[in-house]
Parts: C-alpha cells; structure tokens; sequence
C-alpha cells in the first residue's frame, strides 16, 4: 500500500520566515496531495491541496509544490505568523494498506513559530 | 448546520470492555472514514465506508467493527478493549473518496482511555 514519509517532525522558525516540509510518497498511482491543519486539540482542517496534473499550486501565503518524477511534495509557508503554530500533516491518495479508499497521512510536523 | 458530530468525546473505559463510538454527518456524503490518531503514528485509517451497507478495511483494522446501515451514522466498536487502542479517534466524510480526490471533514475526535 502507499507510504508516506513526511520530514521534519518539528521545525521552529522565527516569526517572519518561511517554513518548509517536505513529503514523498511511494505509489505512483497516488494523484491527490492534501495538506491539512491541525491546532492543538482541535480537528484537522485542510489547508490546500494538489492534483497530480498540476506542479504548483499558491493561496496567499501557503503553497504546495509537486513533483511526480521524484514522488515528493512540499508545503512552503512564508511570512509565517504565529497562528502558523500547528501541526501539519501531508497525506496521498494512493491506496493504503489493505487497499482502502481512503487517504495516507504522514506521521506531522509540529510547526513552531517563535516571537 | 450541525456538520459531523461525535460522541462521546471522552471515554475511560477498562481492558476487555466493549465501546462503541458514535458519528453522524448532516451533508448526505457518500464516503465515512475512521481514523486513529497516536502520537509518532500520525492519523491511520481503521475502516471506511463508500455508502450505506458498504464498508472496507483500512490500514489497521483489527478490534475493531464498523456498521454503516444509514448514509448518515458511522458508528465504530471495539469488541473487548485493549490498552493498545488508547487513542484520539476522528471520524470524516467526504462527498469523495480518495480516489475521487475529496476533501475530507473531521468530527472533532474521541479520546478514548483503555486501563
């Protein structure tokens, strides 16, 4: 089934830089890469998303990056705010273990934002 | 619009009991999903359903039992608890699947305590 490796698992940055995490994936039949959002104790919300026939995608300070050769995706975030602090979590939609419908998350990244 | 509600959203129960965990979507989505979500695993899919009557395994599935006898109910069930399964529990829908490349709407989690 899919895998996804997402890196870093925590990435601290000063408020007003940019903040990078990256993804790769494994099946090549994977064509839908969301990122989601995930404050702390609340519900993860999707953030922006990409399909395989596109290779960048922007909404306004975020933007996600794909390249299909390679199998990796990445999340750009400038500016960043202190309500940027979250944990971020990459997912594909190639099928999982089992081969289930449904996504493949990777495992986070806590983004800290630092005053 | 009350979205996707679960219930309960905190559960201590002990080793060998059964729990049932509650979802119930007001969008009329075709797809329901259950996730865990642990810390160092990220989320992880434990079953999904692409329609009433129409349910299938996701990445760990074992313990747990799943019924989808209307489009808008989910519930999960651990059959006799294990420590193992302490966990954040999130439901979605999703009017697509992953294939279908839609968003998905988490309930606001169950944070169940096996002791």
């Amino acid at each position: 089934g899919e895998n996804v490796e997402q890196h870093p698992s925590t990435l601290s940055v000063q408020e007003g830089d940019s903040a990078v995490i990256k993804c790769t994936y494994s099946d090549s039949a994977s064509n839908y890469f969301p990122w989601y959002k995930q404050e702390l104790g609340k519900r993860p919300q999707l953030i922006i998303d990409i399909r395989s026939n596109v290779g960048e995608k922007k909404d306004q300070r975020i933007a996600v990056t794909l390249n299909k050769t390679a199998k990796h995706f990445s999340l750009h975030i400038t500016e960043t705010q202190p309500e940027d602090s979250a944990v971020y979590f990459c997912a594909a939609s190639g099928k999982s273990g089992g081969g289930a419908d449904g996504l493949t998350f990777g495992k986070g990244t806590h983004l800290i934002i630092q005053p | 619009d009350a979205g996707i509600t679960q219930s309960p959203r905190y559960k201590i129960t002990e080793t060998g009991r059964q729990v049932t965990l509650m979802c119930h979507q007001t969008w009329s989505h075709s797809y329901m999903f259950w996730y865990r979500q642990d810390l160092g695993h990220g989320l992880r899919l434990i079953y999904y359903s692409a329609a009433a009557d129409i349910t299938d395994k996701g990445e760990v599935p074992d313990g747990y039992v799943v019924s989808r006898s209307k489009t808008e109910n989910f519930p999960l069930t651990l059959e006799s608890a294990t420590r193992s399964q302490t966990s954040v529990y999130f439901c979605a829908s999703s009017p697509l699947g992953a294939s279908g490349t839609g968003e998905l709407f988490f309930g606001e989690g169950s944070r169940l305590t096996v002791l």
